[in-house]
């Protein structure tokens, strides 16, 4: 039973397309978020969402837009994609708000590669 | 704001050997402290967290990490590593009265046979 599934799990795409990213978490958690980790493996949070509420957008640019249809699902949506938008993108889940004692449970990882 | 630096980017030890991975926080407050391991290909996984209490904590896989508030470190040790424990671990600090996560920048373990 996967926790958090993420797809697709590779992604390769052209320059100035849109493309969306799914997740699903099956833990019940009530947070959700989406991280960016770069070529040397740093991990960046892009977005967090509480019960589909946003609750944490770092400077991202606004081509990113995260969706949250119902709490156990994160769709990550990216316009007109650049060359620096490569990377790998994870989705998270854990429990609560307010206090973050509670671990985070990642998916795979897509990869997006930009031509 | 939180953060969090790992000093040691990559470290190479012989399979057997003892491993201590190096974690220190910035916060002003006690942090919550977390383990997590990333072997390739795959997403993070939870070693080990700390929140209050002891200071020494057990984790899966025969990992464990020691709180030092003086020290605001936190560094994740294992007795004897195997060929499997090849990965990029990274330390994270969560802090209380908030949802937001500071990862680490993380450090590469490679095994020698």
């Amino acid at each position: 039973d996967t926790a958090v599934s993420q797809t697709p799990k590779y992604l390769v795409t052209q320059m100035g397309n849109d493309k969306s990213i799914k997740c699903e978490q099956n833990l019940g958690h009530d947070t959700m978020y989406w991280y960016k980790q770069d070529s040397k493996k740093f991990l960046k949070i892009m977005f967090s969402y509480n019960n589909k509420e946003l609750i944490i957008n770092e400077t991202v640019p606004n081509r990113f837009s995260p969706k949250s249809p119902d709490k156990a699902h994160l769709n990550l949506h990216i316009n007109s994609l650049e060359l620096g938008d490569s990377a790998v993108y994870f989705c998270a889940s854990s429990q609560g708000w307010g206090d973050s004692n509670q671990p985070q449970h990642f998916g795979d990882g897509t990869r997006l590669s930009i031509l | 704001a939180q953060s969090v630096t790992q000093p040691d980017i990559h470290i190479t030890v012989s399979e057997g050997a003892s491993l201590e991975l190096r974690c220190n926080y910035s916060y002003g407050a006690t942090p919550y402290l977390f383990w997590y391991v990333q072997s390739p290909g795959q997403g993070l996984q939870l070693l080990l967290k700390y929140f209050s209490g002891d200071t020494l904590v057990q984790g899966i896989k025969g990992f464990e990490a020691e709180f030092k508030r003086s020290q605001s470190s936190f560094n994740l040790r294992k007795p004897s590593v195997h060929w499997s424990d090849a990965a990029e671990y990274f330390c994270a600090v969560g802090r209380r009265y908030g949802q937001n996560f500071v990862f680490g920048p993380g450090t590469r373990l490679s095994v020698l046979p």
